[in-house]
């Protein structure tokens, strides 16, 4: 079956425009993930979905970045103002449901560069 | 920070078995310790996953030791595909798994 998807695949944009990154997770899976993953880092977590929920944003960088899901499918991370440094792959994951013995299952990841 | 260490690389032969260590000695009783996976350039994938018992499935076991503190996962047979960064992670739930920097496995022919 279809996997998680994200888009666009890459993206380049100037320092100060604001971008929009999708996650379209596996269809009926309840919990979604963002991370941010630096050149040559590991993953960094950002925030959590359970259904449309998201009940932590703490680990979200600042105020320029927020995020949402809707109809317990889609979610959509969104980035004001960017900055250079904001430049990293934006990776989503899915999981059937939020708990310890499911696998997170995640896309292939959006590549950002900010000019 | 990540609440794990693992050595930051490692080499194995092709077939031969890839054993590769995590330490995890601030662990609680109700935190798994989860494994996963990156090939270059793809998002992480998921190996396996265990709380006290032994672990084994298809890709993998997981060796946990007594008193927790620390695992082990063998890859039996290495193939050049098992090249990857092999992150260890520990956690109560699937709510904010934190990555580390993980273990860089080359596997040579």
């Amino acid at each position: 079956g279809a996997g998680v998807s994200q888009s666009p695949s890459n993206k380049v944009t100037e320092k100060g425009k604001d971008v929009e990154l999708r996650c379209d997770p596996i269809s009926g899976h309840t919990a979604l993930y963002w991370y941010r993953q630096r050149l040559g880092q590991g993953l960094e977590f950002l925030i959590y979905f359970q259904g449309n929920s998201a009940p932590d944003k703490s680990g979200l960088p600042s105020d320029r970045f927020s995020a949402e899901r809707t109809g317990e499918s889609v979610s959509t991370l969104t980035i004001q103002r960017t900055q250079q440094e904001d430049s990293a792959v934006y990776l989503c994951a899915s999981s059937l449901v939020l708990a310890a013995n499911y696998e997170q299952y995640f896309g292939p990841g959006t590549r950002l560069t900010v000019t | 920070d990540a609440k794990t260490t693992q050595p930051p690389s490692m080499d194995c032969a092709e077939g031969r078995a890839a054993n590769l260590p995590c330490n995890h000695s601030t662990i609680s009783g109700n935190e798994y310790v989860y494994w996963y996976r990156q090939i270059h350039s793809q998002g992480p994938q998921y190996i396996i996953h265990g709380l006290k018992n032994n672990e084994t499935n298809e890709m993998a076991s997981l060796i946990i030791t007594e008193d927790r503190k620390s695992s082990t996962l063998i890859l039996p047979h290495a193939t050049l595909r098992d090249t990857a960064v092999y992150y260890c992670i520990t956690g109560e739930n699937t709510d904010k798994l934190i990555f580390g920097t993980g273990t860089r496995l080359q596997v040579f022919p």
